[in-house]
């Protein structure tokens, strides 16, 4: 069975500096991957996706996330961070049960900007 | 009209109450999904539905019951729920449960069970 899991409950970082979220998945097949955000008394929201194109992968609101095979990670980074950016951050994997995809969600990682 | 709507965004019941939670999407898609948010767990998925029919019951206690009229609407009927079961209940769409396109979510119904 696939799982994600991110390390970190809780993360924070300075204003302008750097953002990084940890994931890492477990598959035994290749994953589609998927980091969400959360704002406060919202559903989620998709920032980006891996689907085996390229490996590095841009969303919105200047975030990326780099596919590594090697050690099964999908980390998400943004080079400096914004006070908007404090939310919560959901990794996500998908994976297909007889035809049937479902996505399976870590735990969550909340950011907290630093003024 | 955004992608996909629920109503109530609060609701709070007693335990032998029965209520209902609605979700539209106006996206078109054939795939809709009831998530249980609840705090420091992941995402637990309870129902799936694919062009009205459902393709997953992931567990979930009978008190919870779904019913999806047509591939724009889902509800989930509450019955004789628990306190554990306050929690955000989340509503997603996606454009079919056999490609891998992201789930767009709904903005969630807040329940609280007394």
């Amino acid at each position: 069975a696939q799982s994600v899991t991110q390390l970190g409950s809780h993360v924070s970082v300075s204003e302008g500096a750097l953002v990084l979220l940890r994931c890492n998945y477990s598959s035994s097949v290749p994953p589609y991957l998927f980091w969400y955000v959360q704002y406060p008394n919202q559903g989620l929201q998709l920032l980006l996706k891996y689907t085996s194109a390229a490996t590095l992968v841009k969303g919105i609101n200047g975030f990326e996330a780099e596919f590594k095979k090697s050690e099964t990670s999908f980390h998400l980074t943004k080079p400096s961070a914004h006070m908007s950016d404090a939310a919560e951050y959901f990794c996500a994997v998908s994976q297909t049960t007889s035809g049937t995809y479902k996505y399976i969600f870590g735990t969550g990682t909340r950011l907290k900007v630093l003024a | 009209e955004t992608g996909v709507t629920q109503t109530p965004r609060h609701l709070v019941m007693g335990m032998t109450n029965k209520k209902s939670l609605k979700c539209e999407q106006h996206l078109g898609h054939n795939a809709m999904y009831w998530y249980k948010q609840s705090a420091k767990k992941p995402l637990e998925l309870m129902f799936v539905y694919s062009l009205e029919e459902r393709v997953e019951n992931n567990s979930v206690p009978s008190r919870f019951s779904p019913e999806c009229p047509n591939s724009s609407h889902l509800f989930l009927h509450l019955h004789t729920l628990q306190p554990e079961d306050s929690a955000l209940y989340l509503c997603a769409s996606s454009p079919g449960t056999t490609n891998t396109g992201e789930l767009f979510f709904g903005e969630g119904s807040r329940l609280t069970v007394l």
